[in-house]
């Protein structure tokens, strides 16, 4: 089975920096990778996602991230972090189109301060 | 504006009680999951049905089971609550290929004292 590891549980930065949020999985075949958001008291929400083609991908909210399969990552970046980023990010891979098989990493908190 | 609705935000329930947690979609949507989350474990998926009647387990379904005896509505029951199942727990739907449109509920904050 696949697997998601999110190598940073708290990201702290302060406003207008860049933030990267770094993510590697494991899986033998191809997969399907995802960033969700989560903001306070909320549910989770798509940021972007990555099925085939180009491997940059460009989401809501200004973020982006980029597949590289021979070091089996999918990074999260953004160039200028805003207050309202301040949120829980999740990796999530999935190896096909019945998502029943997808599988979260275990978060980053990102805090962006003043 | 398209919705998954859980019932409760919070709930707290004492230990042994039997505790039924509600999702609704308004979406039409076949497949139905639901999720706990834990601090440093992210999400972790309990049960999923992609049919009326129809459930699988997921990765950690001890201690829970689900219903669903309409397309709209997938329960999670804990038939004896305990401790170590005070979590957050979060339902989502999609459609059969709905890895563009996986949708979340708010969560249920559940707390068993």
């Amino acid at each position: 089975a696949q697997s998601v590891t999110q190598l940073d549980s708290q990201v702290p930065v302060f406003e207008e920096a860049p933030v990267e949020l770094r993510c590697n999985y494991s899986s033998s075949v191809s997969v399907y990778l995802f960033w969700y958001v989560q903001y306070p008291n909320q549910g989770l929400q798509l940021l972007l996602k990555y099925l085939s083609g180009s491997t940059l991908v460009k989401g809501i909210n200004g973020f982006e991230a980029e597949f590289n399969k021979s070091q089996t990552s999918f990074h999260l970046r953004k160039p200028s972090v805003h207050i309202s980023d301040t949120a829980e990010y999740f990796c999530a891979v999935s190896r096909g189109i019945n998502n029943n098989d997808m599988r979260f990493g275990a978060g980053t908190r990102l805090t962006v301060k003043p | 504006d398209v919705k998954v609705t859980q019932s409760s935000r919070y709930l707290v329930k004492r230990t042994g009680e039997k505790v039924f947690l509600e999702c609704v979609q308004d979406m039409d949507h076949e497949n139905m999951f639901w999720y706990r989350q834990d601090p440093g474990l992210g999400l972790r998926l309990i049960y999923f049905s992609y049919d009326v009647k129809m459930k699988e387990k997921g990765d950690i379904p001890e201690g829970y089971s689900v219903s669903r005896e309409k397309k709209e509505r997938f329960s999670l029951i804990l038939e004896s609550a305990s401790t170590n199942q005070t979590s957050m727990y979060l339902c989502a739907s999609s459609t059969p290929t709905g890895i563009l449109n996986y949708t979340f509920g708010s969560g249920t904050r559940l707390t068993v004292v």
